[in-house]
This record gives C-alpha cells, structure tokens and sequence, in this order.
C-alpha cells in the first residue's frame, strides 16, 4: 500500500459522536485526498490537500472537515457523526494533482448506528 | 453526478478466457486511468492513457480511447483467478484536475 497508513482501520460510533480518521504517509507526496466509496456510488471524493494547511472541498465534502498541519498527516473529520456517514473511506495520495497515478491506503470501515 | 458508467457491472469468465470492461463518460477528458480493488482492499493504479493517446499495453492488460465516442475500454487477456477484482475507471475531466471515478466492474474468474 505504498506507503499509506490509516487509523482506525474499523470504527463503530453513535450518532452524533465526532469522529476523527488518520492518514499518514511516508512518500513525502504534496497531495492527499479522502474518499467514501458506497455500493451503487464507487468512489468519491470527500476533501483534498494539495499542501501543508492547503485543503479545498470535493463532491461530497457536507458534514466532513479536514486538517493537514504536516505534510504527512491527513486528518478527516465528522463533526457530528449521521448514519449516511456509514461508508469505507479510503485516503490516497499522489505527487501532483491528478497528474500521476493515485496511490491508496487499506481503508477505514466506519460505521455510525 | 459527474460519474460515468461501467459496463457491465458484473462479469463472470472462465480461467484463460478475455475479459473485456468498458467506461464511457460524458464531458472533455485529460486523461483516464484504470484501477483495480482487490475485496476489502485499496484500489491500485494499472494504467494511465492520454486524451491524445488511442491505445497502450501493459503486459496482459490492454486499454483503448475512443474521445469521439467518449469512451474506453480495458482488455484483460488470458484471465487467472488472480484477476478477480473490481475495476474503475477514473478520469480528469474539463477544467479540474481531480479524479472522477465510475462505479466500477465485478469481474469474477472462475477456475
């Protein structure tokens, strides 16, 4: 997994709790992204980070935040945790932005009951 | 959605047989790249082909680009157990440079 960790990789929470999901990175690449993959929706892509404290939104970025305070650290955020936030998020990451093949992590099972 | 489809969603073959996957989608394209995800994991990238580019092998993997038509397709040859897996496209489209993936084929080999 090229160097691409995430943590947790399984998590069940409450409805309502915050949630915090961690991906770490030994390959020094600018780009980071958080992605939720659905059945019937493939992947999509929650927030990217194209440098240290550098994020902007993607397609379904409601309900979620981000933080990168090192270029290894790719922090996603559920304020405020909704069943429809049940979902596998994958981080990735890539020298440039799209540019270049995206290389993922293991994947975070997260479920909200 | 700006998703494009896959077609088809799930496809059964014998071991040795071709497996062919197609992606279509719907707006101007940079580039498109294929991935496969293996169950339970992360997707890994397989190949990357150009808007300019019509076809590019990498080993049994063989992927075309038709942009008047808007669509591609990956050939896997001689397919092995090894194979099963799903298989997304994903592609920069118009002004962004962010990947946009389809919902992906199930491509079950059978031995």
């Amino acid at each position: 997994d090229a160097g691409i960790t995430q943590s947790p990789r399984h998590k069940v929470t409450e409805t309502g709790t915050p949630v915090t999901l961690r991906c770490h990175q030994t390959e020094n690449h600018r780009y980071m992204y958080w992605y939720r993959q659905d059945p019937g929706h493939g992947l999509r892509l929650i927030h990217y980070s194209y440098g240290v404290k550098d994020t902007d939104k993607g397609e379904v970025s409601d309900g979620y935040s981000v933080s990168r305070s090192k270029t290894e650290d790719f922090l996603l955020t559920l304020e405020s945790a909704t069943s429809s936030q049940t979902s596998v998020y994958f981080c990735a990451i890539s020298p440039a932005l799209a540019v270049y093949e995206q290389y993922f992590g293991p994947g975070t099972r997260l479920t909200v009951t | 959605s700006q998703q494009g489809e896959e077609d088809p969603q799930a496809l059964s073959i014998q071991e040795g047989e071709n497996a062919t996957m197609n992606c279509s989608y719907k707006t101007s394209i940079n580039n498109l790249q294929w991935y496969r995800q293996n169950s339970g994991r992360g997707l890994v990238h397989l190949i990357l082909i150009r808007s300019n580019e019509r076809e590019k092998h990498s080993g049994r993997l063989r992927v075309t680009l038709d942009t008047s038509k808007k669509s591609s397709s990956l050939l896997i040859t001689a397919s092995r157990a090894a194979d099963t897996a799903s298989y997304f496209c994903a592609r920069t489209q118009g002004g962004s440079e962010k990947l946009v993936f389809g919902k992906g084929t199930k491509l079950t080999v059978n031995p």
